[in-house]
């Protein structure tokens, strides 16, 4: 299995209060991503990194900023939590972002905003 | 735009029984194709990719897919289902030069019948 960790795994927060995800991988893989996970919708991808202090927006950024000041960490926050972002979490890693390669999955972060 | 289309969000079949689960896909450039497994409360784990040559691929746990350009379809099968094969499965579409960002459809619940 790829060296992936998230934390934390599970969080409970309040609307309006900041939230941050951590990501961590031993790979030493060049790209990391941030998807969220919905019934009905699949996987999600919120923002992405294609290098150390590189990152660009996905499909459903609003409301999500990111940080990589470090190969092996990946942060997503969420500036002030929404009851719409209550969702789990999954962050993955890929060696290339050529397309072909394929992408290494965490086990996930499930928050729930009340 | 890249889409995935999973027809039928769940899927039911008896032990021993055919899995077919169907992908179609659009894409304007040839794409690159995967089929991803999530057992439950854990992240997601490649099953097979497509990338080019051979339209067949075989993957892990007795799965293989087809690549069927003119029907733009993935579909996934797997001779006879164990018990062991009901997760949820996602097929998936890359281009190249996109940072290797992964569209996925919206997932397929299998379910295994003893």
């Amino acid at each position: 299995d790829a060296g992936i960790t998230q934390s934390p795994r599970h969080k409970v927060t309040e609307t309006g209060t900041p939230v941050t995800l951590r990501c961590h991988q031993t790979e030493n893989h060049r790209y990391m991503y941030w998807y969220r996970q919905d019934p009905g919708h699949g996987l999600r991808l919120i923002h992405y990194s294609y290098g150390v202090k590189d990152t660009d927006k996905g499909e459903v950024s609003d409301g999500y900023s990111v940080s990589r000041s470090k190969t092996e960490d990946f942060l997503l926050t969420l500036e002030s939590a929404t009851s719409s972002q209550t969702s789990v979490y999954f962050c993955a890693i890929s060696e290339l972002g050529g397309g072909a390669r394929e992408q290494y999955f965490g086990p996930g972060t499930r928050l729930t905003v009340t | 735009a890249q889409s995935v289309t999973q027809l039928g969000s769940h899927v039911s079949v008896s032990e021993g029984a055919l899995v077919l689960l169907r992908c179609n896909y659009s894409s304007s450039v040839p794409p690159y194709l995967f089929w991803y497994v999530q057992y439950p409360n854990q992240g997601l784990q490649l099953l097979l990719k497509y990338t080019t040559g051979a339209t067949l691929v075989k993957g892990i746990n007795g799965f293989e897919a087809e690549f069927k350009k003119s029907e733009t379809s993935f579909h996934l099968t797997k001779p006879s289902a164990h018990m062991s094969d009901a997760a949820e499965y996602f097929c998936a579409v890359s281009e190249n030069n996109q940072g290797g960002k992964l569209i996925f459809g919206q997932g397929t619940e299998l379910s295994v019948k003893p």
